[in-house]
């Protein structure tokens, strides 16, 4: 267990809907990192939250946006979803100052359908 | 484009035997490695790491082997057990940032008992 826990575990909907994707990183670390790993391919980075505030951006659409609230957990949201989004989602926290030591949740498994 | 590749997306290996992953980038500005082990349902996990300025970094049954002129990074694990069946990822990464971590598409490896 890495004490990252994400919500929900598998997720399905329909095109053109929007879901929200909730992520608690381990108890004191400030970063939260958001990855989306689809079939067949490695884990793309896409958003970096550090203690409230957006710190890198990968390849996230404009579709998808996410936050880190005060309470330090995390949300990412997809909307007018298509069938390609449909992959896991993974959520990552590491402490301050440590990038390179990134704790991995479960993960998020959403099928558009 | 994929700045990291594991062309095997499967590998079999006898209990007791080694098993060998391998991973290529493509850009020799990348300066620190990683490998990560994925159980199912479960997030990667860090395994181990090296730094561009060693060829080989050693912890227990792992050891990872570094070639910055072949781009070429490669994972050995000595003596394979049932356990370390899983996906491997290998990670490089350039500089500091999280949007400068590339992640690989994953071995899966089956050790046979």
């Amino acid at each position: 267990d890495s004490g990252v826990t994400q919500t929900p575990k598998h997720l399905i909907t329909a095109t053109g809907q929007r879901v929200t994707l909730r992520c608690s990183p381990r108890s004191g670390d400030l970063s939260v990192y958001w990855y989306q790993q689809s079939l067949d391919q490695g884990l793309q980075f896409l958003i970096q939250y550090y203690n409230g505030e957006e710190r890198a951006k990968g390849n996230i659409l404009e579709r998808f946006s996410a936050q880190q609230f005060p309470d330090l957990h995390s949300e990412l949201n997809l909307s007018s979803l298509e069938l390609g989004d449909s992959a896991l989602y993974f959520c990552a926290s590491s402490p301050a100052g440590r990038a390179d030591t990134q704790y991995f949740g479960p993960g998020t498994r959403l099928t558009v359908l | 484009d994929q700045q990291v590749k594991q062309n095997s997306p499967s590998l079999s290996v006898q209990e007791g035997r080694i098993s060998i992953l391998n991973c290529d980038y493509t850009n020799s500005m990348f300066d620190y490695f990683l490998w990560y082990k994925k159980y199912p349902a479960e997030g990667p996990t860090f395994l181990i790491s090296i730094s561009s300025i060693k060829d080989k970094n050693e912890d227990g049954r792992f050891t990872v082997f570094l070639n910055k002129s072949a781009k070429h990074l490669s994972l050995h694990i000595v003596p394979s057990q049932p356990g370390d069946s899983a996906v491997y990822f290998c990670a490089v990464r350039r500089g500091t940032g999280a949007n400068n971590l590339f992640f690989g598409t994953g071995t899966r490896l089956t050790v046979i008992p």
